[in-house]
């Protein structure tokens, strides 16, 4: 079976400050795609990153970095320097299903940051 | 861009009514998909189709049901809508590619009464 943990139900913080969104999956496919998306309050999922299982490399866009470990089936999320406007629902996910191009999403249950000014 | 269109934002439905919600997207994407969001359970995928007519349950199909006439649209219909059937709805659609995203709508609140 397929699982996406979010351990962190909600986190808050000050603004400027690092914040690190956990990850943990499971899967026993050898294929796979990890999504981060995002939910402002407008309630419409946003696309952050995504990684296939066979690219461990980590990424940097701007403010925001991923960390991929297969060893420890582990995509964490960092937002440096937080702002205001990351305030957001940030939802992690596990694309499977190869006859859909691995778009079909198993979803963790979330982590809520609040980024106070 | 990438525009999915749910046809209501809210709804409000009485027990055992009928109920439809309809999702178009406008970039011939061959996947589509719908799921239900619910506090502390995240997203969990309902149904999914990757071509016309093609239907395919997901993690929780019981309830519902789907219809994919035309490659653009794609609705959920809860035959006999329940309490249990409150939630907010998303629909998504991707093209049936690896190394891409999928699309969300912007959402449907559900409210059964």
């Amino acid at each position: 079976a397929q699982k996406v943990t979010q351990a962190q139900t909600e986190i808050s913080v000050v603004e400027k400050e690092d914040v690190t969104l956990d990850c943990v999956y499971e899967t026993r496919d050898t294929t796979y795609y990890l999504f981060w998306y995002k939910q402002p309050p407008s309630g419409e999922l946003v696309f952050l990153i995504r990684r296939n299982s066979f690219d461990e490399q980590n990424e940097i866009s701007g403010r925001y970095s991923w960390n991929f470990q297969k060893s420890t089936s582990s995509f964490n999320f960092t937002i440096t320097a937080s702002q205001v406007v990351d305030s957001a629902v940030y939802f992690c996910a596990l694309g499977a299903g190869m006859n859909t191009g691995f778009q079909k999403l198993v979803f963790g249950t979330g982590t809520r940051l609040l980024v106070s000014p | 861009d990438v525009k999915v269109t749910q046809s209501s934002r809210y709804l409000v439905k009485r027990t055992g009514e009928k109920v439809f919600l309809e999702c178009v997207q406008d970039m011939d994407h061959e996947n589509m998909f719908w799921y239900r969001q619910d506090p502390g359970l995240g997203l969990r995928l309902i149904y999914f189709s990757y071509d016309v007519k093609m239907k395919e349950k997901g993690d929780i199909p019981e309830g519902y049901s789907v219809s994919r006439e035309k490659k653009e649209r794609f609705s959920l219909i809860l035959e006999s809508a329940s309490t249990n059937q409150t939630s907010m709805y998303l629909c998504a659609s991707s093209v049936m590619t690896e190394n891409t995203e999928a699309f969300f709508g912007q959402g449907t609140r559900l409210t059964v009464v």
